[in-house]
């Protein structure tokens, strides 16, 4: 089974500061991991997605996430918040053997501050 | 590319009808593809997988003789709110994975139904 927890379900940011949105997991097999971002009444767009390649991923609108496999981890940055960036955020993980079905998290809403 | 639409947007019903929402994958083809229910300020919960040509598969606690699927072609999956009561009142979001084998899900911009 696979789980995903992402810690705080809001952050808060002020514009230019840095943005961090947590997530772990559960897996016991190798994870694919996914960050998703949701504007309202959207559905989801892919930021970014590991799938055992390199461990620092870079994604689109300047988010990037490390996998840290230590720490079963998969924190998404972004060094300088945008009033663009305020939106809902899911982490999401599957695995090799069924990569289509993800499990995903609570998500966290991301406020910026003018 | 790997566009996913559902139609309608958003629609409104009486308690008892059924509605049908349309997910179609417009500039790929898509052996299969997820409905997903989100309640406000909520995850996503996955209700069903659909496989092209064959019958779809339910989580479990979904009843699968009142959320009906049919994934007819390589390009849509419908699915079928049977019955709809108010508490059938979600956001609800398919994605489709590519055919060509991908580890990524493409998802439509979703479809708001509300019973009342």
């Amino acid at each position: 089974a696979q789980s995903v927890t992402q810690l705080g379900s809001h952050v808060s940011v002020s514009e230019g500061a840095l943005v961090l949105l947590r997530c772990n997991y559960s897996s016991s097999v190798p994870p694919y991991l996914f960050w998703y971002v949701q504007y309202p009444n959207q559905g989801l767009q892919l930021l970014l997605k590991y799938t055992s390649a390199a461990t620092l991923v870079k994604g689109i609108n300047g988010f990037e996430a490390e996998f840290k496999k230590s720490e079963t981890s998969f924190h998404l940055t972004k060094p300088s918040a945008h009033m663009s960036d305020a939106a809902e955020y899911f982490c999401a993980v599957s695995d090799l053997t069924n990569a289509g079905k993800s499990t995903f998290g609570d998500g966290t809403t991301l406020t910026v501050k003018p | 590319g790997a566009v996913v639409s559902q139609h309608p947007s958003r629609v409104i019903c009486k308690s008892g009808t059924s509605v049908k929402i349309e997910c179609r994958s417009l500039d790929f083809q898509a052996t299969t593809m997820f409905w997903y229910r989100q309640f406000p300020k909520q995850s996503l919960m996955l209700m069903a997988t659909s496989n092209e040509g064959s019958k779809a598969t339910y989580e479990q606690g979904v009843e699968k003789d009142k959320f009906l699927i049919n994934h007819a072609s390589l390009t849509l999956s419908t699915l079928t709110v049977t019955s709809a009561h108010p508490e059938d009142s979600s956001f609800y979001i398919c994605s489709a994975i590519n055919a060509g084998g991908s580890d990524t899900q493409y998802f439509g911009p979703g479809t708001r139904l509300t019973v009342l």
